[in-house]
């Protein structure tokens, strides 16, 4: 079974402050991992995946995570936070075949204070 | 060139309606997925097709039924619409290399 856990549903940060939105996920078969920015009134959109290979995967707007099999978790940073990151962010974890289903966590909420 | 469409992007009807919502993928995934986006944001999926065959079926009420013509489209059919299916719901497609969702259609149970 798969599960994913995100840490603090609410993250508030100052504009340039480093964001970080803290993943730890449950796998019985190696994950893939995946982050989604869901912004107010609109779908789903992809950050970036961690599959196979390098553990450091960077995303989009600057974005990255990094995959620590040693504490099961797929935290994303980003150094700098802009206005426009203000947004629903959804950490998912599915299996390695085409047919797995995305398991998402619960969100975090990330404010962006000027 | 829309990769994941869903119609329609809001639906508002009263309880015991019966309504469909349409999704259609141009990308040649061979799976489609609808999940439910609760009022707290949460997202859980509902059902999961591949290649036409039903594959998951997350204990979801008889009144919900999806139905796939063929890999391209999957659309979902809700029986006497109750109050608590008030959510969005999202169609998604994949592949091995990632999953691409729908914009969602908020439908709204009054």
């Amino acid at each position: 079974a798969q599960s994913v856990t995100q840490l603090g549903s609410h993250v508030s940060v100052s504009e340039g402050a480093l964001v970080l939105l803290r993943c730890n996920y449950s796998s019985s078969v190696p994950p893939y991992l995946f982050w989604y920015v869901q912004y107010p009134n609109q779908g789903l959109q992809l950050l970036l995946k961690y599959t196979t290979g390098a553990t450091l995967v960077k995303g989009i707007n600057g974005f990255e995570a990094e995959f620590k099999k040693s504490e099961t978790s797929f935290h994303l940073t980003k150094p700098s936070a802009h206005m426009s990151d203000a947004a629903e962010y959804f950490c998912a974890v599915s299996g390695l075949r085409n047919t797995d289903k995305l398991i998402f966590g619960t969100g975090t909420r990330l404010q962006v204070f000027p | 060139d829309t990769a994941v469409s869903q119609t329609p992007k809001y639906l508002v009807t009263q309880m015991g309606n019966d309504k469909s919502i349409k999704c259609e993928q141009n990308l040649g995934h061979d799976t489609m997925y609808w999940y439910k986006q609760d009022s707290k944001k949460f997202l859980k999926i509902m059902f999961s097709y591949n290649n036409k065959e039903l594959i998951i079926n997350e204990t979801v009420p008889n009144r919900f039924s999806p139905k796939s013509p063929d890999k391209a489209h999957l659309n979902l059919h809700i029986n006497s619409l109750e109050l608590g299916d008030s959510a969005v719901y999202f169609c998604a497609s994949s592949t091995n290399y990632g999953y691409t969702f729908g914009s969602g259609t908020r439908l709204t149970v009054v």
